[in-house]
């Protein structure tokens, strides 16, 4: 079946890095995606991964999968208040035609 | 680019009326549109897959007699929440798909800001 976890919550100081985990179950996932909701809005997309990659670079976000665990995590250098936010992981078993699933989010409070 | 809206951003409704949510991609053809409904403090999950000029498809357990969903244009979805009530009462997301025609950004969707629906 389809299910993608995270943690809950996760709570860092201002300039130090940031990791989200999340695990998803289905090893048919094409792409990976992380999203940014600040409160009260939509979703951002922040950096997405295909599935035959272990890595991915974007100024401050780093994303790397392990596929072989099905991991997906993503690393936010320097993080800073505006960071602050829910961030979800999410699965696709194709590109953007397909749905997407969700996990539940990860709270990020980012403090001085 | 790729920019979606969605209109109300909120909106507040007596139980039993009926309300209209539109989903727009403002520079962008969308061959394909979604509706999500988040609950708060919990995940996104799937109502429906929209395609343009035909019907849209429900997932399980979602009544499409109740969330009646069109897709009459490469640009516009709506959602009609009918006969709503207070159970209803959710933070409704669109998403557009632009296609795969080479289109930059072609491998994933784009969300809309949301729609705050309190039924009461």
């Amino acid at each position: 079946g389809e299910d993608v976890e995270q943690s809950l919550f996760l709570s860092v100081r201002e300039g130090d890095s940031s990791v989200i985990n999340c695990t998803y179950t289905d090893s048919s996932s094409t792409y990976l995606y992380w999203y940014k909701q600040e409160p009260g809005a939509g979703l951002q997309l922040l950096t997405y991964i295909f599935s035959n990659m272990d890595m991915k670079q974007d100024q401050r976000l780093t994303v790397l999968l392990n596929k072989k665990d099905k991991h997906l995590s993503l690393r936010i250098a320097d993080t800073q208040t505006g960071d602050s936010a829910i961030y979800f992981c999410a699965e696709s078993l194709g590109g953007g035609y397909n749905k997407l699933i969700f996990g539940a989010g990860t709270r990020l409070a980012v403090h001085p | 680019g790729a920019v979606v809206s969605q209109h109300p951003s909120r909106v507040i409704c007596k139980s039993g009326t009926s309300v209209k949510i539109e989903c727009r991609s403002l520079d962008f053809q969308a061959t394909t549109m979604f509706w999500y409904r988040q609950f708060p403090k919990k995940s996104l999950m799937l109502m429906a897959t929209s395609n343009e000029g035909s019907k849209a498809t429900y997932e399980q357990g979602v009544e499409k007699d109740k969330f009646l969903i069109n897709h009459a244009s490469l640009t516009l979805s709506t959602l009609t929440v009918t006969s709503a009530h207070p159970e209803d009462s959710s933070f409704y997301i669109c998403s557009a798909f632009p296609g795969t025609s080479g289109r930059a950004g072609a491998e994933t969707q784009y969300f809309g800001p949301g729609t705050r629906l309190l039924v009461l």
